[in-house]
């Protein structure tokens, strides 16, 4: 069973990046048969998807978040983590990480619990 | 961008009823549509892929349909697990975008 755990700091100050790193269990983060996207939710909204890395460890981003978006892979320990740099206050979400298939519907299983990230000064 | 809108925003149901949730895209997207469950503190789970296909796992009692631009979510014969909130998101092109949400309380 493929389990997904997200870490990193809880609190950032405005201007700060944040970086947080997603541990893959159950499986490898280097399967060829799979993306692996991080996802933030806003409190109230809707969830945001904010990029994926593929298998060959290339990556695709939201374009209104690609300016401050990277997205890497660490295979020695199936991870992948998120930088996301100069914050402000609209970055305060939960950031999930999570898993698609390379070919299918494009659908988000499973999702990791998520980490709740506030940017307040 | 496409965008994805949900109504009702909210409903009120109560055990044993049945509910439908639509989702409107901003362009044609085929059945590139996929539906999740959030409850409360918990991460969204995955019910519904390719506006029809049923995630192991998930009851029979879910439901999806549509096509083009307009898709719908039923819940037949509500059940208390059945209570959160319901998110859509298409899939046809990143970046993926999600609805806005509806939720069902009782």
């Amino acid at each position: 069973q493929v389990q997904l755990q997200e870490s990193g700091p809880g609190l950032l100050k405005p201007s700060q990046t944040l970086s947080l790193t997603c541990t893959v269990s159950g499986a490898s983060s280097t399967s060829a048969d799979y993306y692996w996207s991080w996802i933030r939710q806003p409190a109230g909204k809707g969830p945001e998807w904010i990029g994926r890395i593929y298998p060959t460890g290339s990556t695709d981003y939201n374009p209104s978040l690609e300016s401050r978006v990277t997205i890497s892979r660490d295979t020695s320990k199936n991870q992948f983590s998120l930088k996301l740099t100069s914050v402000t206050a609209a970055d305060t979400a939960v950031y999930y990480c999570s898993r698609s298939m390379v070919s299918g519907y494009n659908w988000f299983d499973p999702w990791g619990q998520g980490t709740p990230v506030t940017v307040s000064s | 961008d496409i965008q994805m809108t949900q109504s009702p925003s909210s409903l009120s149901a109560s055990v044993g009823d049945s509910v439908k949730i639509t989702c409107r895209a901003s362009q044609r997207i085929g059945t590139y549509v996929n539906w999740y469950q959030q409850k409360p503190g918990k991460a969204p789970q995955l019910l519904i892929f390719g506006a029809s296909n049923l995630q192991s796992g998930v009851p029979s009692r879910v439901s999806g349909s549509g096509s083009g631009t307009d898709f719908t979510l039923t819940i037949s014969s509500l059940q208390p697990e059945d209570f959160a909130t319901y998110y859509c998101q298409e899939s046809y092109v990143m970046p993926f975008t999600f609805g806005p949400g509806t939720k069902v309380d009782i």
